[in-house]
């Protein structure tokens, strides 16, 4: 069974500083590693993707990937009170197959 | 505009009243996929289909019934629902081979609630 993990949190931290939200997969040949943001009560959005190890910067946001640790974290600098929402990690697995697999998310509040 | 349209969005029924709820995108994806969401448990898959007539099942697929006679639909049946498929499901597709490979496009969601 294919696994990613991530803490449930709520994560809080106050307006201005770097919010960082952490995700480790089980799958050491996992090719593809997407962030995804959802509000309370609206669908999943892309907001970042990522497949080479190092930083993908974004605006705001850096996604940072280490397949030897396999683990992805997504940071969120000068974070704002409209980024609180609870962060999606999702992986594709190995095998040529692209139907990710969702951690459970970790939710973030931004106070003012 | 591109998009995928899942109705109804919300939806109180009763149990083993069959109902279905329909997904239909717009951007020519061969994959398309069903999920629930409950609480603290994150987006369990429920089935898949890889094209037109090809459809698998996910991680919680009792309970639901699904078909992909035409790429652009993609309908969820519950057959006899029952109140634990109270939750909130989406629908999502892809583009098949493209990149990023993986990146879902997610319908606004159904609640439904089985009394």
């Amino acid at each position: 069974q294919k696994e990613v993990e991530q803490n449930s949190g709520p994560l809080s931290v106050p307006e201005g500083a770097i919010a960082s939200l952490n995700c480790t997969y089980s799958d050491r040949g996992s090719q593809s590693f997407f962030w995804y943001r959802q509000y309370s009560g609206k669908s999943p959005e892309l907001i970042m993707f990522i497949y080479s190890n190092g930083d993908k910067e974004d605006g705001r946001f850096t996604a940072q990937l280490n397949k030897a640790s396999q683990y992805v974290s997504l940071l969120i600098r000068d974070s704002q009170p409209s980024d609180s929402a609870t962060y999606l990690c999702a992986v594709s697995p190995s095998g040529g197959s692209y139907i990710p697999t969702f951690g459970r998310g970790t939710s973030l509040i931004v106070h003012p | 505009e591109a998009q995928v349209t899942q109705n109804p969005r919300y939806l109180i029924t009763v149990t083993g009243k069959k109902l279905t709820v329909t997904c239909s995108q717009n951007m020519n994806h061969e994959y398309m996929s069903w999920y629930r969401q409950d609480p603290g448990l994150g987006l369990r898959q429920i089935y898949y289909s890889m094209n037109v007539e090809v459809t698998d099942k996910g991680d919680v697929p009792e309970g639901y019934k699904v078909s992909r006679k035409e790429k652009r639909n993609f309908p969820l049946i519950l057959e006899s629902p029952s109140p634990n498929q109270t939750s909130l499901y989406f629908c999502a597709s892809s583009f098949h081979g493209g990149a990023p490979a993986g990146e879902l496009f997610f319908g606004e969601g159904s609640r439904l609630t089985v009394l």
